[in-house]
C-alpha cells in the first residue's frame, strides 16, 4: 500500500524567503508523486509531478521538488516567497492495486498550510 | 471550457434527509473520483469510475452511493445524512490513457447536517 505524510500542518514564512514543504511516502512499487495546492474556497490545482526520469521535478508559479528515493522524501521548494503562495499544499501518491492497475487513484497527505508574512 | 462543474456549492441538511451532489465535467474524462475533505485530514476517496456504467469503492464509502449513467456526470448520493458526513466533497476527473495524468479538481460542496 502507498501513503504519504507531510512534516508540519503550518508552515509559515516572510515574503522573500525560501519556502520548504516536507513530504515522505512509503510506496512498495517505483511511486509516482504529485504536489497539488488549494486557494480558498477553491479546488485543488496540480502544481508538478515526478513519474519516472528526471528527479529535479520545476511545476508553476515557480515551485520544484526533487525525489529522493534513499530518502523516501519528495519535498517541495520555492527559492523565494510571494504574497499569493499562501494556500494549503497537498502531497499525493498514486494507488497501485494489486495487480498493478491504477485508475489515477491518489492517496492525499495531511496538508500543509503555507503562510506568508509581508 | 467549464472543467469540472460541482452543484450546489452549499448545503445544509437535516440529521436523516437525502441529497445528491451533483458532478459533471465536459473533458470527455473516463476517470472521476469523489473526496471528502475534513479539516487536517487531507482528502479521502469515497468513490471512483473508470466509466459509464462502472463505479467502485475507495477508502470511506460508508453512508454513499454513485451511479454512472454517461461519461460526463457522476452524481454522489447521501441516503441518511449523518453528522459525520459534515464536510467538503470535491469531485474529480483525469484522462485514462495515462494514468499518471492529473486530477481536475471542481470546486468543491461544502456540507453541514445539523
Amino acid at each position: 500500500a502507498q501513503s504519504v505524510t507531510q512534516l508540519g500542518s503550518h508552515v509559515s514564512v516572510s515574503e522573500g524567503a525560501l519556502v520548504l514543504l516536507r513530504c515522505n511516502y512509503s510506496s512498495s512499487v517505483p511511486p509516482y508523486l504529485f504536489w497539488y495546492v488549494q486557494y480558498p474556497n477553491q479546488g485543488l490545482q496540480l502544481l508538478l509531478k515526478y513519474t519516472t526520469g528526471a528527479t529535479l521535478v520545476k511545476g508553476i508559479n515557480g515551485f520544484e521538488a526533487e525525489f529522493k528515493k534513499s530518502e523516501t522524501s519528495f519535498h517541495l521548494t520555492k527559492p523565494s516567497a510571494h504574497m499569493s503562495d499562501a494556500a494549503e499544499y497537498f502531497c499525493a501518491v498514486r494507488i497501485d492495486n494489486a495487480g498493478g492497475t491504477s485508475y489515477g487513484k491518489l492517496t492525499f497527505g495531511q496538508g500543509t498550510i503555507l503562510t506568508v508574512h509581508p | 471550457n467549464a472543467g469540472v462543474t460541482q452543484t450546489p456549492k452549499f448545503r445544509i441538511l437535516k440529521i436523516g434527509q437525502s441529497m445528491t451532489l451533483q458532478c459533471t465535467q465536459d473533458m470527455n474524462h473516463n476517470y472521476m473520483y469523489w473526496y471528502r475533505q475534513d479539516p487536517g485530514m487531507g482528502l479521502k476517496l469515497i468513490y471512483y469510475s473508470v466509466g459509464a456504467g462502472i463505479t467502485d469503492k475507495g477508502e470511506v464509502p460508508n453512508g454513499y452511493n454513485v451511479s454512472r449513467s454517461t461519461t460526463e456526470d457522476f452524481p454522489l448520493r447521501l441516503e441518511l445524512a449523518a453528522p459525520s458526513q459534515t464536510s467538503v466533497y470535491f469531485c474529480a476527473s483525469s484522462y485514462p490513457a495515462d494514468s499518471n495524468q492529473p486530477q481536475h479538481f471542481g470546486d468543491g460542496t461544502r456540507l453541514s447536517i445539523l
